[in-house]
């Protein structure tokens, strides 16, 4: 099955400085990539994905980076701010329906 | 529109007894999918439903089961608790039907087995 790697696994960052959460995973029929964060006690919620037929992707500060060739994808977060801090997770899915491999987490943290 | 409820959020059992989490998905969202979460481990897949049929299956043991009814609310049952079964459940919904996309997760169940 597929297997998804994250790193780092704690980042921390002064506000205003750029953070960036690689990911790499092993199906070459992975086709949809999406990051969620999780705050702390709450509920993962999707902040930007990105399918095989793209190679990056950007909402205002996040940007995603897909590279297929070396089979790993990247989120950019540019100007931090302390509402940023939190875990970041990578995923990847490949098949019918809704089957996902998470990586095992960035906790993100920026300093004031 | 109201988001994605589980029930209890948090239970306490003991090794040995089984355990059956709720969740109810967001209205229209025939997708339920199931999650542990564990620390540094992430999230790891348990299953999926569609349609009240399983339609993908984590490598979990055969002590964790699901199934979802014809309004799309589903339920998780673990047999003969571990301690190591010791997590977060998360359930999530999605709207999509065969292409994959965004999951809506609940807050989650915490199990604790002692």
């Amino acid at each position: 099955g597929e297997n998804v790697e994250q790193h780092p696994s704690t980042l921390s960052v002064q506000e205003g400085d750029s953070a960036v959460i690689k990911c790499t995973y092993s199906d070459s029929a992975s086709n949809y990539f999406p990051w969620y964060k999780q705050e702390l006690g709450k509920r993962p919620q999707l902040i930007i994905d990105i399918r095989s037929n793209v190679g990056e992707k950007k909402d205002q500060r996040i940007a995603v980076t897909l590279n297929k060739t070396a089979k790993h994808f990247s989120l950019h977060i540019t100007e931090t701010q302390p509402e940023d801090s939190a875990v970041y997770f990578c995923a990847a899915s490949s098949g019918t329906g809704n089957q996902f491999y998470f990586g095992t987490g960035t906790s993100l943290t920026v300093i004031p | 529109k109201a988001g994605v409820t589980q029930t209890p959020r948090y239970l306490i059992k003991t090794r040995g007894q089984q355990v059956t989490l709720s969740c109810s998905p967001i209205s229209g969202h025939r997708s339920v999918s199931w999650y542990q979460q564990t620390p540094g481990q992430g999230l790891q897949f348990l299953f999926e439903y569609f349609s009240e049929t399983q339609r993908n299956k984590g490598n979990f043991p055969g002590r964790f089961s699901g199934r979802q009814f014809s309004n799309s609310r589903s339920e998780m049952n673990v047999s003969t608790l571990e301690l190591g079964d010791s997590a977060l459940y998360l359930c999530a919904s999605s709207f999509t039907g065969s292409d994959t996309g965004e999951l809506f997760f609940g807050e989650g169940s915490r199990l604790t087995v002692l």
